[in-house]
């Protein structure tokens, strides 16, 4: 069974720092692409990253394009993304999301329950 | 970047009705690569539909997408309460992935 398990979601001050975490299980975490989407209170969801199976090429959303980094340890089975200089308007519930393969074009067939990010001071 | 609009905002149905909630693209959407999720409160979102029509693992065959270009449809053919959720329309053919702002589909 596929298992995606956020962690390190919680309060931030704008200007801060903060990185997430998702641990991988139940699949050959390696062979697949992996990536973030997020959803802001009373928003839709929102596409922020991924990176594929290798680590080679990242990709993400222009709102938080400079600031936050996407990366993966394959030894690990873990995904990441480093946030910095959030800002209130990044507050919002991250889900880490596995594709159907290693392609742009596979749809998120696998969501984590999702990470709450809070950026306030 | 595509757009995706959804409509209608919310719909509201009795069980056993049929659903059929649009998605439209700004663009055409490369290879017609978009998805359905469905979005219940405090659940994660979850993959129905994939490639315009194809179901994902395990989902009933009462659901169903449709469409191509730039004009997408999605079906729940006999509603059951269950269904209630919030869902989503989203293209991975072309870059940056976007999602539509979602159907609120309500059971009377």
């Amino acid at each position: 069974e596929v298992q995606l398990l956020e962690s390190g979601g919680g309060l931030v001050q704008p200007g801060g720092s903060l990185r997430l975490s998702c641990a991988a299980s139940g699949f050959t975490f390696s062979s697949y692409t992996m990536g973030w989407v997020r959803q802001a209170p009373g928003k839709g969801l929102e596409w922020v990253s991924v990176i594929t199976a290798t680590g080679t090429v990242t990709a993400y959303a222009g709102s938080v394009k400079g600031r936050f980094t996407v990366s993966r340890d394959n030894s690990k089975n873990t995904l990441s993304l480093q946030m910095n200089s959030p800002r209130a308007e990044d507050t919002a519930v991250y889900y880490c999301v596995k594709s159907g393969g290693d392609t742009h074009y596979s749809p998120f067939d696998h969501w984590g329950q999702g990470a709450l990010v809070t950026v306030s001071s | 970047e595509i757009v995706l609009t959804q409509s209608p905002g919310t719909l509201s149905l009795s069980p056993g009705e049929r659903a059929t909630l649009s998605c439209r693209a700004s663009e055409s959407i490369n290879g017609d690569y978009l998805a359905w999720y469905q979005h219940k409160p405090g659940q994660a979102p979850r993959l129905l539909i994939y490639d315009a029509s194809s179901r994902a693992t395990g989902i009933p065959d009462r659901f169903s997408g449709s469409g191509s270009g730039t004009d997408f449809i999605f079906t729940v053919s006999r509603l059951e309460p269950e269904d209630v959720a919030v869902y989503y329309c989203q293209q991975y053919g072309n870059s940056p992935r976007t999602f539509g702002q979602g159907t609120n589909l309500e059971i009377k």
